[in-house]
Formats: C-alpha cells, sequence, structure tokens
C-alpha cells in the first residue's frame, strides 16, 4: 500500500517566518504535488514535480516554493508566511496514475 | 488556466435513493477523469476514474460517465447508505500525458440520511 507522509498533522506559525512542510513518499513514484485545500474551493494546486530537481507552478504559487533534492521527498516552502496562507496543505504522489494523498498539514499563521 | 466546474455544491437524500454528481472541465487535451470521496477528518481516496476512451464505467453501486463532446462528466450513485455521507471531488487530467498534476472541482457534500 502507498504511504504519504506528511511530517507534521498541525503547525501554528508567525507571520514573517519561513516554513517548510515535507512530504515523503515510500513507492518510487516520480510525480508529486502539493495542494491546498480551503472549504468552498476545492483543492488547488500549488507545485508538482515530475522528477529529482524538476519543477512546475501550478494554479497558486504565489508565496511558495518547492523543492525536490531527492526522489522521495517533497517540500514545500512558505517564504514568508501570511495570514492568507492559513490552510490544510495535502501533499500527493503517483506513477502515472492516481494519485495517492498524505493525511495533510494543517497549517494556522497568526 | 484549466478549470473544473461542479455541481451541486450540496446534496441530500434519503437512504436507497440515487445521488448524482455533475462536473465539466475546459481543457480540451484532458483524457483521464477520477473521482475522490473525502471522508470528514480524512485524506481523499480515490473511488472510481475514467479515461477518455471509455463513455462509462460502473462498480458496484458507483458509475462514472463522460461526454468528451460537451467536456462533461458525471458520478451515479445507486442505493445510497449513510456511509456514502463525504465530500466529493471530480478531477480533470491537466493535459494528457502519464502522471500528470490533476485539476479539481470545489467539492460536493453529499448528506445521506436514514
Amino acid at each position: 500500500d502507498v504511504k504519504v507522509t506528511q511530517s507534521s498533522r498541525y503547525l501554528v506559525k508567525r507571520t514573517g517566518e519561513k516554513v517548510f512542510l515535507e512530504c515523503v513518499q515510500d513507492m518510487d513514484h516520480e510525480n508529486m504535488f502539493w495542494y491546498r485545500q480551503d472549504p468552498g474551493l476545492g483543492l488547488r494546486l500549488i507545485y508538482f514535480s515530475y522528477d529529482v530537481k524538476m519543477k512546475e507552478k501550478g494554479d497558486i504559487p504565489e508565496g511558495y516554493s518547492v523543492s525536490r533534492e531527492k526522489k522521495e521527498r517533497f517540500s514545500l516552502i512558505l517564504e514568508s508566511a501570511s495570514t492568507n496562507q492559513t490552510s490544510m496543505y495535502l501533499c500527493a504522489s503517483s506513477r502515472g496514475s492516481p494519485l495517492h494523498f498524505g493525511n495533510g498539514t494543517r497549517l494556522t499563521v497568526t | 488556466g484549466e478549470n473544473v466546474e461542479q455541481h451541486p455544491s450540496t446534496l441530500s437524500v434519503q437512504e436507497g435513493d440515487s445521488a448524482v454528481i455533475k462536473c465539466t472541465y475546459s481543457d480540451s487535451a484532458s483524457n483521464y477523469f477520477p473521482w475522490y470521496k473525502q471522508e470528514l477528518g480524512k485524506r481523499p481516496q480515490l473511488i472510481i476514474d475514467i479515461r477518455s476512451n471509455v463513455g462509462e464505467k460502473k462498480d458496484q453501486r458507483i458509475a462514472v460517465t463522460l461526454n468528451k463532446t460537451a467536456k462533461h462528466f458525471s458520478l451515479h450513485i445507486t442505493e445510497t447508505q449513510p456511509e456514502d455521507s463525504a465530500v466529493y471531488f471530480c478531477a480533470a487530467s491537466k493535459g494528457n500525458q502519464a502522471g500528470t498534476a490533476l485539476i479539481f472541482g470545489k467539492g460536493t457534500t453529499l448528506s445521506v440520511s436514514s
């Protein structure tokens, strides 16, 4: 069974802090994704990666960056956290289809 | 950019009734259309998917239909049960490459009352 692990379930950060959200998958998947989930807005794609050191912008990349130094790990970085980045962040991985999601990180920025 | 519209946003049915959720997509290159179910506090889980070379797919009480010409697809749940209560998301592939990202609809909250 595919396992996608997000390092934190809940995270509280202050405005202006640099925040790292970590995601690790154990199935040697090439593709990894970061989405944010907000009530009434569904899942919105932030960034994705098809291979190590490769990244593509999704629909809402502003204020975020990513890092993929190893195949199994995909990090989402909030360079300077703002209150409008308070959300549930979901990581996913795949080889082809379908996407397999992690349990999510609920980030609160105060 | 690519867009997926999903309706209705909420749906309430009696146990045993059928439920239908509809989605439309904008990217003509999309060729993969999955449906995810998310129970409260849990991760989204794939329940059924369909590719563009197929018009309909069924798995027990769940079926999905696809009309590529009209760019819309639908989820049909028959004989609904209380455990079907959840948020359902449709999605369309961003282009037609294998493993490409998915664009999701905004979700439908299905409530099944007994």
